[in-house]
């Protein structure tokens, strides 16, 4: 079956430490996001990629970095520069999001402890 | 920033009975969609509705858009507690030629059995 995987479920991560959540999809979307969701809260974008090799920042970028050197994939890292990491994180794809809307992966809830 | 808000943040209603929750969204879209998130997983797409069109069916879900109030509802029928959920609105918003989505802060619903 097609879909997106977001691995691991569960993350915690201690002060100062850098940690990369995994972003995998096999249903041949251009489009990759990863969105921040605090408790009771909408989703905040954090980087978006259209195209392999290229990125953009979303509005919450500070304190992240992605890459995109694969179509499947598109890691997103969590530096010691992110003030409050904690958080649940979900990645989607798209084909085309105006015709088709978003895949979302089920998640990974961050912790730092 | 939000560009989506929906109304009301909660609403808890009796098997059977219909839901209805509002989106308001601030600047024009192209179109507006719709998705589910059960607690703690990832979102689900349910409806995507276009700038031209007025009305969208899918089961027992309707969508409406009217863009001269920049306001979309959607209303989920005869509902069953399977139903409960949070939904969230999502608008597009174009940026130096590429399009991304603005996701509101969401309507929890709770259906009682």
């Amino acid at each position: 079956d097609g879909g997106i995987t977001q691995s691991p479920k569960y993350l915690f991560r201690k002060e100062g430490q850098n940690v990369t959540l995994s972003c995998e999809q096999n249903l041949n979307h251009d489009a990759m996001y990863w969105y921040r969701q605090d408790p009771g809260q909408g989703l905040r974008l954090i980087y978006y990629s259209q195209i392999v090799n290229d990125f953009q920042k979303g509005d919450i970028a500070e304190g992240y970095s992605v890459s995109r050197e694969k179509k499947e994939s598109f890691p997103l890292t969590v530096t010691s520069a992110q003030k409050n990491p904690t958080a649940f994180y979900l990645c989607a794809s798209s084909a085309n999001p105006n015709n088709y809307g978003y895949t979302f992966g089920s998640g990974t809830r961050l912790t730092v402890v | 920033s939000q560009q989506g808000e929906e109304d009301p943040q909660a609403l808890s209603i009796q098997e059977g009975e219909n839901a209805t929750m509002n989106c308001s969204y601030k600047t024009s879209i192209n179109n507006l969609q719709w998705y589910r998130q059960n607690s703690g997983r990832g979102l689900v797409h349910l409806i995507l509705i276009r700038s031209n069109e007025r009305e969208k069916h899918s089961g027992r879900l309707r969508v409406t858009l009217d863009t001269s109030k920049k306001s979309s509802s959607l209303l989920i029928t005869a509902s069953r507690a399977a139903d409960t959920a949070s939904y969230f609105c999502a608008t597009d918003r174009r940026t130096s030629g590429t399009y991304k989505y603005i996701f509101g802060t969401g309507t929890r619903l709770k259906v009682l059995a």
